[in-house]
């Protein structure tokens, strides 16, 4: 049973076009990850929530932005995404507190495509 | 930046061992030692972890070094669904990334 689910898994949007990808998780897991992954690169963070704490990498282009309505769900905006932006984006969950297992569970992705 | 060196890619035959090293020397005393993989085109996924002691799962063990500067991920019976990016990442919390190992099991 898929415990970690990204809709869609393939989105394509337009220069410009403000865009949302969606998480959910039926784990319950405290913490909720996005990360960014280019062709041929390594998965980079792009922020997180611990709980309803929102943590932001230093780094990361105030074009991202996240919400977190409840455990469940996190989703993933990008305000004015450009050619720069086609990626892979990466959903994990984490529990942090009693019994973790110090583990992260990714979703599939969704395979972003800028025109 | 991630912590870790590995080789860029290692070839191994299908039903032998495969032995996937990491440098890590300048882990710090409270970062463990984490081991994932990806498969084309599908998300990461969590392989073992450890801190001091030797590891073992069903999928595979983790030797870390008495001075924990290098570990070594084993699959002790490759198969060709083996075939992925291997992560070796220290972290306490937060997972960074490095370049990873690419392993080629072939028949």
């Amino acid at each position: 049973d898929a415990m970690v689910i990204q809709n869609p898994r393939y989105q394509v949007t337009q220069f410009g076009k403000p865009v949302t990808l969606s998480c959910s998780q039926t784990l319950n897991h405290n913490v909720m990850y996005w990360y960014q992954q280019k062709s041929s690169q390594a998965p980079k963070l792009l922020f997180h929530y611990y709980d309803k704490d929102f943590n932001n990498e230093a780094d990361t282009p105030d074009n991202f932005q996240s919400r977190r309505p409840n455990t469940s769900f996190c989703f993933l905006d990008i305000r004015s995404p450009g050619l720069g932006d086609a990626a892979m984006y990466l959903c994990a969950t984490l529990w942090v507190g009693t019994g973790s297992t110090d583990t992260q569970y990714f979703g599939p992705g969704t395979r972003l495509t800028v025109l | 930046d991630a912590k870790t060196t590995q080789p860029p890619s290692m070839d191994c035959a299908e039903g032998r061992a495969a032995n996937l090293p990491c440098n890590h020397s300048t882990i710090s005393g409270n970062e463990y030692v984490y081991w994932y993989r990806q498969i084309h085109s599908q998300g990461p996924q969590y392989i073992i972890h450890g801190l001091k002691n030797n590891e073992t799962n069903e999928m595979a063990s983790l030797i870390i070094t008495e001075d924990r500067k290098s570990s070594t991920l084993i699959l002790p019976h490759a198969t060709l669904r083996d075939t992925a990016v291997y992560y070796c990442i220290v972290a306490y919390s937060t997972l960074t990334f490095g370049k990873g190992t690419m392993l080629l099991v072939s028949p």
